[in-house]
């Protein structure tokens, strides 16, 4: 069966530091990875979306960025933080072609 | 105009009621319909898909999609108090990407 991973699970970050969130899938190759943020009482924001090795397609231009080294690694990232970063980041992958997304268990991100 | 619109709630049922949750969407070339769950603090996790319009019925959840009227709704029947949640709604949009258009979501409040 397939799982997917997210870390870390918590993190608190002073505005201006670096940031990377990793996702990984086990279970399945070729996924689609997913990243979307969640504000707080919010629905979820696309922020990125990779179909394969070095394939990212930004939805929100902002100071995130995106890479998926490997096959079923995506990870998130910003040289500076700031205080709008703040929020629940979701990773989720579908099969390649396929619509159905299922989400790892977050990362919530407070920035101060 | 929103893309996916759904009525934030709280909507609030008796335990054994049916739960009625509906969402509309914009984009007229929409194929694909999806219902979430998520509890506080939580990521989402997938109830059901729906593709075709009528009825789908999985369990106490039954999915009904209209697609003339671009409305899609979630119907839970014999309510529990473990069903109190926020429900999302998602549609995939085919503009050129696979990737999910999420409601803001309907808060369930199932009180015993």
């Amino acid at each position: 069966s397939q799982t997917i991973h997210q870390w870390p699970a918590t993190l608190v970050q002073p505005v201006g530091s670096p940031l990377s969130l990793e996702c990984t899938v086990e279970g399945t190759s070729n996924p689609n990875l997913y990243w979307y943020r969640q504000a707080a009482g919010r629905g979820l924001q696309l922020l990125f979306y990779s179909i394969g090795i070095g394939q990212i397609s930004s939805e929100v231009p902002q100071n995130l960025s995106a890479s998926r080294p490997q096959d079923r690694q995506f990870i998130l990232s910003s040289k500076k933080l700031l205080l709008s970063d703040s929020g629940f980041y979701l990773c989720a992958w579908s099969v390649r072609g396929g619509q159905t997304q299922y989400f790892g268990p977050g990362t919530r991100l407070l920035v101060l | 105009q929103k893309e996916v619109e759904q009525n934030s709630g709280p909507l609030s049922v008796p335990e054994g009621a049916i739960a009625s949750l509906n969402c509309t969407y914009s984009d007229r070339g929409s194929q694909s319909f999806f219902w979430y769950r998520q509890y506080s603090g939580k990521s989402p996790e997938l109830i059901m898909s729906i593709y075709s319009n009528g009825d789908k019925e999985d369990g106490r959840f039954t999915a009904q999609l209209n697609k003339a009227s671009q409305y899609v709704s979630l119907l839970i029947r014999d309510s529990q108090p473990s069903d109190s949640a926020t429900y999302l709604c998602a549609v995939e949009n085919y503009t050129g990407r696979r990737a999910l258009t999420f409601g803001s979501g309907t808060r369930l409040q199932v009180q015993p």
